[in-house]
């Protein structure tokens, strides 16, 4: 089954725009929930995470995400794009059911139009 | 600096040769793991390991082969029997039984089928 689903491989948003990358999870137990970012040829970089401490997660360069138990969600917002956001962004779960590894959704390319 | 490091960034590999991958860590992480990535597809899950001298199967696990000698170390070898090897790989590590704190990633190896 499939534990966290990012909708849409692709968004593109002008420079200066609001960027909204959607994400839910499928769990019965509020898992740990993460955002990370790839830029081209490299590593994966942690933008912020959920541990239960507060529902609004702020991260670095801007971003942050908004736990919704209701909806299972934990979609990622910036307000202004700025060109260097331009990457691939990665929506993971820790479930306690996997051992607590980490599940990494398809991932959404973030294109930014100037 | 505490990191990953992961070596070479580029390798390029013949029909039927065994390659291995290096990664080394310096965070004093108990939990090693190595993915393979694919477009569109995120990360998927080839081996982990949670402690020296111990290492469990991923979801992908065929045509791949680890080892954990040193805490420090958990190099990936790719055999000749992974049809298809041509993937961007990518290590990470954990602090054991610290599932809310996220991975930490090296730069990735790209390997190449030639």
């Amino acid at each position: 089954a499939q534990s966290v689903t990012q909708l849409g491989s692709h968004v593109s948003v002008s420079e200066g725009a609001l960027v909204l990358l959607r994400c839910n999870y499928s769990s019965s137990v509020p898992p740990y929930l993460f955002w990370y970012v790839q830029y081209p040829n490299q590593g994966l970089q942690l933008l912020l995470k959920y541990t239960s401490a507060a529902t609004l997660v702020k991260g670095i360069n801007g971003f942050e995400a908004e736990f919704k138990k209701s909806e299972t969600s934990f979609h990622l917002t910036k307000p202004s794009a700025h060109m260097s956001d331009a990457a691939e962004y990665f929506c993971v779960v820790s479930l306690m059911e996997y051992g607590n590894k980490l599940v990494f959704g398809a991932g959404t390319i973030l294109r930014v139009k100037s | 600096d505490g990191g990953i490091t992961q070596s070479p960034k580029y390798l390029f590999r013949k029909e039927g040769q065994n390659v291995t991958l290096s990664c080394e860590q310096n965070l004093n992480h108990d939990a090693m793991y190595w993915y393979r990535q694919d477009p569109g597809q995120g990360l998927r899950l080839i081996y982990y390991s949670q402690i020296v001298n111990d290492f469990q199967k991923g979801d992908i696990a065929e045509g791949y082969s680890v080892s954990r000698e040193k805490k420090e170390s958990f190099p990936l070898t790719v055999t000749s029997a992974q049809k298809n090897p041509t993937a961007f790989y990518l290590c990470a590590s954990s602090g054991q039984g610290l599932p809310n704190y996220g991975y930490t990633f090296g730069s990735g190896t790209r390997l190449t089928v030639v």
